[in-house]
């Protein structure tokens, strides 16, 4: 079974100042890592996924995770952030699966981002 | 393009009443999944269907919940008898057949069960 853990529920930062949300994640098998933003009363959107290939993804609205399997982490950074970035953030994962179809994805407890003018 | 659409977006009810969410997914994605988010137990996966046919209903929590999708533009979700401990926010989301791993969120159903 897999498993997702975020260790920051919140998350204060001044803005324009870096952030990094931090994601750790436990499977027995390869996978694929995402994250999504949930803005206020809105559902998640994808933020970035990793599925192969470079270790760093880039997403929307100047964020990146970097892939680290030593590790089994999945953090996500962005160098400024602006009020806007105000919202909760969830890292998610599941399996590669090797017969298609729909593998599934188990979302952590998610990290509230605060952005202090 | 629209988005996954749901409705109503809030429902306050008394205990022991029939409720009813309703979803309607993108165009031409081939799978929905309904997910209950709490603060206690943060975002479940309730149920997902594939072209209309429920595969795996495990997080269903009790026989009072219930999932239907008729056509590939709509489906329920619906409790009954409502209890106090279902409040939470009801998402309904849809990915399409060859990219399952990204899943298109509706904006949510806040549930409050008086």
């Amino acid at each position: 079974a897999q498993s997702v853990t975020q260790l920051d529920s919140q998350v204060p930062v001044f803005e324009e100042a870096p952030v990094e949300l931090r994601c750790n994640y436990s499977s027995s098998v390869s996978v694929y890592l995402f994250w999504y933003v949930q803005y206020p009363n809105q559902g998640l959107q994808l933020l970035l996924k990793y599925l192969s290939g470079s270790t760093l993804v880039k997403g929307i609205n100047g964020f990146e995770a970097e892939f680290n399997k030593s590790q089994t982490s999945f953090h996500l950074r962005k160098p400024s952030v602006h009020i806007s970035d105000t919202a909760e953030y969830f890292c998610a994962v599941s399996d590669k699966g090797t017969s298609g179809g729909y593998q599934k994805v188990t979302f952590g407890t998610g990290t509230k981002l605060q952005v202090i003018p | 393009d629209a988005g996954v659409i749901q409705s109503p977006r809030h429902e306050v009810t008394e205990m022991g009443q029939e409720v009813t969410l309703r979803c309607k997914p993108i165009s031409g994605h081939d799978y929905l999944f309904w997910y209950r988010q709490t603060m206690m137990r943060g975002l479940e996966l309730l149920i997902y269907f594939n072209n209309n046919v429920p595969i795996d209903d495990s997080g269903m929590p009790e026989d009072r919940f219930s999932a239907k999708m008729p056509n590939a533009s709509f489906s329920t979700l619906k409790i009954q008898p409502s209890e106090p401990r279902d409040s939470a926010v009801y998402f309904c989301a849809s990915s399409p057949w060859d990219t399952t791993d990204t899943q298109y969120f509706g904006p949510g159903t806040r549930l409050t069960v008086l």
